[in-house]
């Protein structure tokens, strides 16, 4: 059964961090991508970051609003994948889910979400 | 970036009624298009892939459609737990974009 579990949203001040943490099981890691996509509250969906598998050299993508604030990562050893959040702002205060993709870019296992709220 | 304009926002509808919602993309994404279900307080759920294709255990009432750039997702007979929200998504490039969402409603 797949399984995706993420980890380490909290409150935070404006300008602060925060490491996202998602772990998966359940199917063969390497052979998939992985992406954050977000939801704020009473709103819709909006894709955050991407990283690639090995086989395609860890290639990383960003959505506008967060590139060179938040950095994705991967360990394959762990089956796990990150989310550096930086220089927060109130507008990213959301829901961050962690997906999974393979080469087709559709979303078809989703963690249950953790919510990272940036207040002062 | 692609723009995924979706219609309506929102819909009330009676069981075993037909609903239909729609995607319009901005640009030409091909049949790189999915659909969402998300329940109140749970995550998305993949609905359908490449514009016509089931997800594993999505019942057969949903089908997906396509006339040039404009999208279809309809359900044949409503079922209560058909009520949520759907989103599309367009798979054809970075940003992935989604739509802003159709809240469907009981009647």
């Amino acid at each position: 059964e797949v399984q995706i579990l993420e980890t380490g949203g909290g409150l935070v001040k404006p300008g602060g961090s925060l490491r996202l943490s998602c772990a998966t099981s359940g199917f063969n890691f390497n052979d998939y991508f992985m992406h954050w996509v977000r939801q704020a509250p009473g709103n819709g969906l909006e894709w955050v970051a991407e990283v690639r598998n090995k086989n395609n050299n860890y290639a990383t993508y960003y959505a506008a609003s967060v590139k060179g604030r938040f950095t994705i990562s991967r360990d394959d050893s762990k089956s796990s994948v990150y989310l550096q959040v930086s220089s927060l702002r109130a507008e990213d205060t959301a829901i961050y889910y962690c997906t999974r993709s393979d080469w087709l870019y559709y979303f078809d296992y989703w963690g249950q979400g953790v919510m990272v709220t940036v207040s002062s | 970036d692609i723009q995924m304009t979706q219609s309506p926002a929102s819909l009330s509808a009676s069981l075993e009624e037909i609903v239909t919602i729609t995607c319009q993309a901005s640009q030409n994404i091909g049949n790189w298009l999915a659909w969402y279900q998300q329940k109140p307080g749970k995550s998305p759920q993949l609905l359908i892939y490449g514009t016509t294709s089931l997800a594993d255990g999505v019942p057969s009432r949903f089908s997906g459609s396509r006339s040039g750039t404009q999208y279809s997702l309809k359900i044949s007979r409503l079922q209560v737990e058909d009520i949520g929200i759907y989103y599309c998504q367009q798979a054809s490039s970075t940003p992935y974009t989604f739509g802003a969402g159709t809240k469907l409603e009981l009647k």
